[in-house]
Formats: C-alpha cells, structure tokens, sequence
C-alpha cells in the first residue's frame, strides 16, 4: 500500500491560475518536504515541515506556499502558476531530519 | 558551489561491468548520506543508507569518506534493469534538509 500518496498524478493548469497540490502519508512521520524537480535537473528543496515548524528556502520563490493542517497531510500552493513552474512536484516524508525520506509518486505539472 | 554535485554522466557500460560514481558535499555538518535511484519520470526510491563504515547489499557498495567529504557507491556485475539515475543524498541535523545531487546516468547496455 502507497504510504506517500500524491494527488492529482497529473495537473494542466492555466497560466496565473491559482492550483493546490496535496500529500497525504500513512507513516506518522514527523517531517514532510516538497521538492520540484525538472526535468534531468536534481529534485530542487521548496519547503520543509519539522511537526509544524515551516522551513522556507531562501530561493523558493513568493508565488508558492504551504501548509500543513496536521501531521498526515501538506498541500503545496502556486498562486499565479507561470510557464516555469511546469515540473514535477515531490512530496517526501521522513521520521526525522536525519533518516531517509520515502516520496509520493509525484504530481507532473502542466501550465498552459 | 553547489552543495552535494555529482558527475551527471551519462555512464554507458557493458552488462557485467563495474561502475563507480562519487559524489562530494560542502556542508561538513552533514550527518546523513543516502543512495536513491530514480527511474525515468518516477519518484526517486532509497537504494541505501551509506554509513562510515561502508556497507554493502548485494552488488552495491556505499562508502563514505568524511575526511575528503565525498560518498560512493560501486555497482558489481551490472545488470540491464541497472540503467537509471542514482541521486546522492546528505542531511544535516543543523539545517533540517535532505539535500539532492543532480544525479549520475547510467546505461547498460546488452
């Protein structure tokens, strides 16, 4: 069973049209990351959760946000999507900030 | 400088052969080391933990040397199924991050 679980797969949106990611786990883990990964680049730090505790990257850029309504699920927000923002966006869980990270599938976005 | 790099490759190899790649990380701080792998338009997947002793699972070996700041990992006996990307990964207790290297290519080929 899936234990990082991503939705949508797959989400087209519309330029400067707001859209939600979300990521669910089933493993109680204490840290969530989203990561954004193009393509043959390496998956790129967004955010991460320790509990509640919100890490911001200093280059994550202004249009994205997060949120983590409890320990089981984080949404990622693109407020006014561009063309670059089209990439694959990885959720990962970790026990602690020191253990290995288990990812979603991924959700691949499209902005046209 | 980037802060975990890797040789992007690609590494075309023989089935059967061995392969090694390296990979080097800037925050002496670092704690954590990991193998992925990530298959084309998949989520990345653990390989294996790396730990100062080294350790070995099957035909893959990690090694890490703090000194010098770099891991490893060596293939054995390269097989077809072998082909995929391998992302170095280093946390650090005192930054809370899992940090990405680009990823190595590897092909093996019949």
């Amino acid at each position: 069973d899936a234990m990082v679980i991503q939705n949508p797969r797959y989400q087209v949106t519309q330029f400067g049209k707001p859209v939600t990611l979300s990521c669910s786990q089933t493993l109680n883990h204490n840290v969530m990351y989203w990561y954004q990964q193009k393509s043959s680049q390496a998956p790129k730090l967004l955010f991460h959760y320790y509990d509640k505790d919100f890490n911001n990257e200093a280059d994550t850029p202004d249009n994205f946000q997060s949120r983590r309504p409890n320990t089981s699920f984080c949404f990622l927000d693109i407020r006014s999507p561009g063309l670059g923002d089209a990439a694959m966006y990885l959720c990962a869980t970790s026990r602690g900030t020191n253990t290995e990270a288990f990812f979603g599938q991924g959700t691949r976005l499209t902005v046209v | 400088r980037k802060e975990v790099e890797q040789d992007p490759g690609p590494f075309n190899v023989p089935e059967g052969a061995t392969v090694a790649f390296n990979c080097t990380y800037s925050n002496s701080a670092s704690q954590s080391f990991f193998w992925y792998r990530q298959d084309c338009r998949k989520e990345p997947k653990l390989l294996m933990s790396v730990y100062s002793s080294g350790n070995e699972d099957g035909r893959f070996t990690a090694q890490l040397n703090r000194t010098s700041q770099y891991i490893s990992l060596l293939i054995r006996d390269s097989k077809l199924s072998d082909s995929a990307t391998y992302l170095c990964v280093v946390g650090s207790s005192n930054t809370g991050k899992l940090i990405f290297g680009q990823g190595t290519t590897l092909q093996v080929k019949p």
